[in-house]
């Protein structure tokens, strides 16, 4: 079974660092981009980064531009989510996803979700 | 960024109803329309892919139609494992975006 896996979460200050990953197993994992999304307590689902199957192009969504990065190792089938300066606004419980087709870029449905990690920012 | 408007914010039927959700969308975002499922503490599950077909594994119960900005889904007859939250979700243009989603509940 097609399956992503998330780990990293936890509770950081603000201003703190916290890298998240998400390990992927039985599909062609470079073949396919991949996406995190959010959604903080109580609230709905927020895109927060995408990225091709390459590593060759990234977006992200303007909440969190010039403070997370998103990456990929193809050889450990993993992704990750580099995220600096946390704000309490960040809190949330975040998901990986597979894009269904895409290869490239973040346009296409979201068919492989991962259990979401959470993350708190609090003092 | 493409808003997008879902209706109703939540709703409640009875087993067997027939239960329409709309999403429309801020600007003309084509067939470029997703449906998810979210049950309480579980990961969103992808249900209709653009805009009207049927992801594989979901029950035919479940369907979508509309292009341009107007979109609805449909659940031809309720089963008590559909209660959950649904969203709509575009991915036009970036940033994706969500509907705000639509709480469903067995009366």
């Amino acid at each position: 079974e097609v399956q992503l896996l998330e780990s990293g979460g936890g509770l950081v200050q603000p201003g703190g660092s916290l890298r998240l990953s998400c390990a992927a197993s039985r599909f062609t994992f470079s073949n396919y981009a991949m996406t995190w999304v959010r959604q903080a307590p109580g609230k709905g689902l927020e895109w927060v980064s995408g990225m091709g199957g390459s590593g060759g192009s990234t977006y992200y969504a303007d909440s969190v531009k010039g403070r997370f990065t998103i990456s990929r190792d193809n050889s450990k089938n993993t992704l990750y989510l580099q995220m600096n300066s946390l704000r309490a606004e960040d809190t949330a419980v975040y998901y990986c996803a597979k894009l269904r087709i895409a290869a490239v870029g973040p346009y296409d449905a979201f068919d492989i979700w991962g259990q979401g990690t959470l993350v708190t920012v609090s003092s | 960024d493409i808003q997008m408007t879902q209706s109703p914010s939540s709703l409640s039927a009875s087993v067997g109803d027939r239960v329409t959700i709309t999403c429309q969308a801020s600007q003309d975002i084509s067939n470029y329309l997703n449906w998810y499922q979210q049950k309480p503490g579980k990961a969103p599950k992808l249900l209709i892919y653009d805009a009207s077909n049927l992801e594989t594994g979901v029950p035919s119960r479940f369907s979508g139609s509309g292009s341009g900005t107007d979109f609805t889904f449909t659940i031809s007859s309720l089963q008590p494992e559909d209660i959950g939250t649904y969203y709509c979700q575009q991915y036009d243009n970036l940033p994706i975006t969500f509907g705000q989603g639509t709480r469903l509940e067995i009366k």
